[in-house]
């Protein structure tokens, strides 16, 4: 069956840091692949996306990769601050479709 | 722009009474998507629309659920009769063909309790 894993944990890294975050895919082959950011109480609100023909891209202080032979995204936020702490989602999205799917996102903490 | 608007904020209701849930989208954007967010599910799309058609509505859960979008700057998202399990955070989103590839644009949801 289809699957999108998000790290289920909490993570928790030092302000200054760079913060990992994984989002594994089976029995997808999505043509785009997005991050969102979640705070609590709001809708999400959309970081970046990577085209399934793209290795990497990046803004600013974030960075994403994109493996389709692994099926894998790595999403880095590189000099962490306390305010990069939220939850964050990567969606699918297959060619030819506005269809996206979500993972369950990722809590992440910045401490200070 | 607003942004994209959703009404009511919150909604506390009984099992069994029927509950509507409002968006407005930004203005221009052809495609609209209502979803439901669980700690249990995370964030799943109920449905979409492209230029007020319904496009895609394989992620509505039963015949309980039913969603219309009368005109570009109105939809809604009906529960009839709700049930205790339907309590959840409905989200509505929006987002244009001619922008950045599928940029969807949230609205802050709507918190539905059923008693």
């Amino acid at each position: 069956s289809q699957k999108i894993e998000q790290n289920s944990e909490a993570l928790n890294i030092q302000e200054g840091k760079t913060a990992t975050l994984t989002c594994n895919y089976t029995n997808y082959s999505p043509a785009y692949l997005q991050w969102y950011r979640q705070d609590p109480g709001r809708g999400p609100v959309f970081l970046l996306l990577i085209r399934e023909n793209e290795k990497e891209k990046r803004k600013e202080r974030l960075k994403v990769t994109f493996d389709t032979t692994l099926k894998q995204s790595l999403f880095h936020i590189t000099a962490s601050q306390p305010a990069d702490s939220a939850t964050y989602l990567c969606a699918l999205e297959t060619a030819g479709g506005f269809k996206t799917i979500f993972g369950a996102g990722t809590r992440l903490f910045v401490k200070a | 722009d607003a942004g994209v608007i959703q009404s009511p904020r919150h909604e506390v209701t009984e099992m069994g009474q029927e509950v509507t849930l409002r968006c407005k989208p930004i203005s221009g954007h052809d495609y609209l998507f209502w979803y439901r967010q669980t700690m249990m599910r995370g964030l799943e799309l109920l449905i979409y629309f492209n230029n007020n058609v319904p496009i895609d509505d394989s992620g509505m859960p039963e015949d309980r659920f039913s969603a219309k979008m009368p005109n570009a700057s109105f939809s809604t998202l009906k529960i009839q009769p709700s049930e205790p399990r339907d309590s959840a955070v409905y989200f509505c989103a929006s987002s244009s063909d001619s922008g950045p590839r599928n940029e969807q644009f949230f609205g802050p949801g709507t918190r539905l309790t059923v008693l």
